[in-house]
């Protein structure tokens, strides 16, 4: 099993949709919490964190459950400017991230 | 302010040819990282290196090494280049204590013929 996992997708949604992608991770000891975003032929650059709490940032919503180990990101209103795969990412230890293969989204007009 | 920096951007290898990849940061960062990139696969941490000084392996450290030239460089080093290393490399420094927020380079593409 995958230490992160995700639905590769693609999802393919309309301009102003909201678009959930989710991640489950199986080290229990994992520390933190992250969300990249990476357009194509390019570096992944950090989207936001996510806190037990849950948090928001715009259009941007992330959960996390420490119980089920899993993730989730939720986009509101979607842009064409969205378009590109989201990196679900759990540090498990100091100086050790693990990266998901990444949900393709891909937003059209 | 340039962030993280790789040169070069591609290079084209044959088999058994050895090459270093350049990395340079500029936020004075402690933590320095290299990985690849495959289709399907997600990164994997080839090495990094916590501070000036040291190195340790990742999860698919056999066939590189690397040096941490001084704070600011981190080089990765193809001895003898096999066509398994053709990937899209990228470099990375983290953001001291707190959360693990990683700055990647642009990444180089290297092909090995």
């Amino acid at each position: 099993r995958k230490e992160v996992e995700q639905d590769p997708g693609p999802f393919n949604v309309p301009e102003g949709a909201t678009v959930a992608f989710n991640c489950t991770y199986s080290n229990s000891a994992s520390q933190s919490f992250f969300w990249y975003r990476q357009d194509c032929r390019k570096e992944p650059k950090l989207l936001m964190s996510v806190y037990s709490s849950g948090n928001e940032d715009g259009r941007f919503t992330a959960q996390l459950n420490r119980a089920s180990q899993y993730i989730s990101l939720l986009i509101r209103d979607s842009k064409l400017s969205d378009s590109a795969t989201y990196l679900c990412v759990v540090n498990v230890r100091a100086d050790k991230l693990i990266f998901g293969t990444g949900t393709r989204l891909q937003v059209f007009p | 302010n340039a962030g993280v920096t790789q040169t070069p951007k591609f290079q084209v290898l044959k088999t058994g040819q050895s090459m270093t990849l350049q990395c340079a940061q500029d936020m004075n960062h402690n933590s320095m990282y290299w990985y690849r990139q495959d289709p399907g696969m997600g990164l994997r941490l080839i090495y990094y290196s916590a501070s000036e000084g040291t190195t340790d392996k990742g999860e698919v450290p056999n066939g590189y090494n690397v040096s941490r030239l001084n704070k600011r460089e981190f080089s990765l080093r193809l001895e003898s280049a096999a066509p398994s290393q053709t990937s899209v490399y990228f470099c990375a420094s983290r953001t001291p204590g707190g959360r693990e927020t990683q700055y990647f380079g642009p990444g180089t593409r290297l092909l090995v013929l």
